[in-house]
């Protein structure tokens, strides 16, 4: 089975901090992602990487990085957290010729 | 106006019901998604469809191409099918790999 690990389920950090979010996953994929998740909004793209040290910007990467330096690692980092960061965080995987993607339970993370 | 649009947003029905969920998108694609995703954040893929119909014990998944429009049905539901279940379709004009558009989710609710 495909797994997808996220290193937090639950973060709390004060505004202000700079923040990371890891995800790897397990099956070899060359595509990953960052999402998150805010009721009534969906899912929306922050990130996605198709290659080590390749990365393009999804909808929403204002105030985010990403850093690709494994093919099985993913990082997510807020420079400066702010209250509206606060959100569900949702890592994905796939492969580059497959449009399923496998998701990671999430990180609910608060700024306070 | 969402390129992905789900009806209903909520829908609660009594176990052993027949359950319909419908996706309606306004952009070409070349496969849509349904996604399961559990009260606590884990996101599971439940289908991929390019056309006709898909099933998968009791649930299944059809798409009209011409029309623009999926449906997800759950036959003889279950509490267990309680979940926000999410369509996602991939734009032939999305650029970037594997890159998808979701709905906003439809939360379900099956009372015993």
């Amino acid at each position: 089975d495909v797994k997808v690990t996220q290193s937090s389920r639950y973060l709390v950090k004060r505004t202000g901090e700079k923040v990371f979010l890891e995800c790897v996953q397990d099956m070899d994929h060359e595509n990953m992602f960052w999402y998150r998740q805010d009721p009534g909004l969906g899912l929306r793209l922050i990130y996605f990487s198709y290659d080590v040290k390749m990365k393009e910007k999804g909808d929403i990467p204002e105030g985010y990085s990403v850093s690709r330096e494994k093919k099985e690692r993913f990082s997510l980092i807020l420079e400066s957290a702010s209250t509206n960061q606060t959100s569900m965080y949702l890592c994905a995987s796939s492969q580059r010729a497959k449009n399923i993607q496998y998701f990671g339970a999430g990180t609910r993370l608060s700024v306070l | 106006k969402n390129e992905v649009e789900q009806s209903p947003q909520n829908l609660t029905a009594q176990e052993g019901e027949f359950i319909t969920i419908n996706c309606s998108y306004s952009v070409g694609i070349s496969a849509l998604h349904w996604l399961q995703q559990h009260p606590g954040g884990g996101i599971v893929s439940l289908f991929m469809l390019s056309s006709g119909k898909k099933k998968h014990g009791r649930l299944i998944a059809t798409i009209n191409i011409q029309e623009k429009h999926s449906s997800l049905h759950i036959t003889a539901s279950h509490p267990r099918d309680s979940a926000v279940y999410i369509c996602a379709v991939r734009s032939y004009y999305g650029g970037s790999q594997g890159n998808l558009i979701f709905g906003k989710g439809t939360k379900l609710s099956v009372k015993p």
